[in-house]
C-alpha cells in the first residue's frame, strides 16, 4: 500500500518568512495529493491539493509542488502569520481515489 | 450551514461499554469514512463506505463496527471500548469514484473511564 513520508515534524518560523514542508510517497499510481490544516481541537480542512497532471499550483500565499518522478510534493507557504500556526498534514490518492494516507503532519509555529 | 455533522461532540464511557458515534451529511456524497486521530498523529482510517460497500482496513479491530443505513448517516459503534480507544473521532465525506476533497466533520472526542 501507499506509504507517505513528512518532514519536519515541527517548524518554526518568524512573522513574515517562509515556511517548507516536503511529503514523499510511495505508491507511483497516487494522482491526487491534497494538504489540509488543523488547528489545535478542530477538523482538518483543505488548504490546497494537486493533481499528477500538474507540477505547481498556487492560491494567495500557499503554493504546492508535485515531482512525480521524484515522488515527493512540497508545501509553500509565503508571508507567513501567526494565524498559520497549526498541524499541516500532506496525503496521498490510493488509485481509486477513494482513500487518503496521511503524512505524519507537521507543527507549524509562526513567531510574532 | 454544517455539512457533516457528527453528535454528540463529547463522549465519555465506561471501559468495556459499547458506546455508538453518529455523523450525517447535507453534501449527498457516495463515501463515508471513520477515521480515529489520537493526540499529534495524523487521522488513521478505520473504514469506509462507498454507497452500501462497506470497506474494512486490514488493521482495524473487530471492537470497531459502522452502519450506514442510508446516503446521509454513517453510524461508529465501539463494542467494548478499552482505555486505548479514547481518541478523535472524525467522520468524512468526499464524493466518490475519482480523487475528490474529503470533508471532514467537527469530531467526537471519546473519553473511556
Amino acid at each position: 500500500g501507499e506509504n507517505v513520508e513528512q518532514h519536519p515534524s515541527t517548524l518554526s518560523v518568524q512573522e513574515g518568512d517562509s515556511a517548507v514542508i516536503k511529503c514523499t510517497y510511495s505508491d507511483s499510481a497516487s494522482n491526487y495529493f491534497p494538504w489540509y490544516k488543523q488547528e489545535l481541537g478542530k477538523r482538518p480542512q483543505l488548504i490546497i491539493d494537486i493533481r499528477s497532471n500538474v507540477g505547481e499550483k498556487k492560491d494567495q500565499r500557499i503554493a504546492v509542488t508535485l515531482n512525480k518522478t521524484a515522488k515527493h510534493f512540497s508545501l509553500h507557504i509565503t508571508e507567513t502569520q501567526p494565524e498559520d500556526s497549526a498541524v499541516y498534514f500532506c496525503a496521498a490518492s490510493s488509485g481509486s481515489g477513494d482513500k487518503l494516507t496521511f503524512g505524519t503532519g507537521t507543527r507549524l509555529a509562526v513567531r510574532p | 450551514d454544517a455539512m457533516v455533522i457528527q453528535n454528540p461532540r463529547y463522549q465519555v464511557t465506561q471501559f468495556g461499554k459499547p458506546v455508538t458515534l453518529s455523523c450525517s451529511q447535507t453534501l449527498n456524497h457516495n463515501v463515508m469514512y471513520w477515521y480515529q486521530q489520537k493526540s499529534s498523529q495524523a487521522p488513521k482510517l478505520l473504514f469506509h463506505y462507498y454507497d452500501k460497500d462497506f470497506n474494512n482496513e486490514a488493521d482495524t479491530p473487530d471492537n470497531f463496527q459502522s452502519r450506514r443505513p442510508n446516503t446521509s448517516f454513517c453510524f461508529l459503534d465501539i463494542r467494548s471500548p478499552g482505555l486505548g480507544d479514547a481518541a478523535m473521532y472524525l467522520c468524512a465525506t468526499s464524493r466518490g469514484g475519482y480523487p475528490y476533497e474529503q470533508y471532514f466533520g467537527p469530531g467526537t472526542r471519546l473519553t473511556v473511564t
